[in-house]
């Protein structure tokens, strides 16, 4: 069965400090990984990773994919109370069906 | 531009009621489409989704059905609610194989 494991389920950290986000998968077919954030309603996009060791980068969040281990990690520095959020890890399937596998999220909170 | 339209935000019905929730895309053709729900500690499980016009695909039994009457439309629905269909559901579409995801914004359901 294709599954998706997200760790920690939660986080608690001070405004400032660097947070680390991990994900594996197990699936058949991999495709991509990506990446969501979710506030209140709707995940947005973050990264999508094709790529082994690539890193990509969008401002204080980062990312990378290792395919030989079947993990990702989404790392998020010097963090502010805006980056409370859940996190969410997602696979997508090699398919003409583009399904999507996704975790379970890690809920981050971020304290002042 | 490409949207994705879902309504309504929140609802609260009563055990054995129907339901409609409805998932409209504006800016593309022959979307992939997606529901979602999303329980309490459970992550985003794939309800149902659609490549076409008329083409359902189920992914796990349940009370619910979907339905795609136009190219750009996807409908779920239940004859009759039950307390676990509790929880929050999205939409999503997707432009092409290997793209991801867009969300709608989300229906909050809460079955009483």
């Amino acid at each position: 069965e294709d599954k998706v494991v997200q760790s920690p389920l939660s986080l608690v950290v001070h405004e400032g400090d660097t947070v680390t986000l991990n994900c594996s998968y197990e699936v058949t077919n991999f495709r991509s990984l990506l990446w969501y954030k979710q506030e209140k309603k709707a995940p947005t996009f973050l990264f999508m990773l094709t790529s082994s060791g690539i890193e990509k980068k969008s401002g204080r969040l980062s990312s990378i994919l290792d395919k030989k281990e079947l993990f990702s990690i989404l790392n998020i520095t010097a963090t502010q109370t805006g980056d409370s959020a859940v996190y969410l890890c997602a696979v997508i399937l090699m398919n003409r069906d583009d399904k999507i596998i996704f975790g379970k999220g890690t809920r981050l909170h971020i304290l002042p | 531009s490409q949207t994705i339209h879902q309504w309504p935000a929140t609802l609260v019905q009563p055990v054995g009621s129907p339901l409609s929730l409805e998932c409209t895309v504006e800016g593309t053709s022959n979307p992939n489409l997606y529901w979602y729900r999303q329980a309490a500690g459970r992550g985003l499980q794939l309800l149902f989704y659609s490549v076409g016009i008329g083409q359902i695909s189920s992914e796990v039994p349940q009370n619910l059905s979907a339905s795609r009457p136009q190219d750009r439309q996807f409908i779920l629905s239940s004859k009759k609610l039950l307390l676990s269909d509790s929880g929050f559901y999205l939409c999503a579409w997707s432009v092409s194989p290997g793209a991801g995801y867009t969300f709608g914004s989300g229906t909050r359901l809460t079955v009483v």
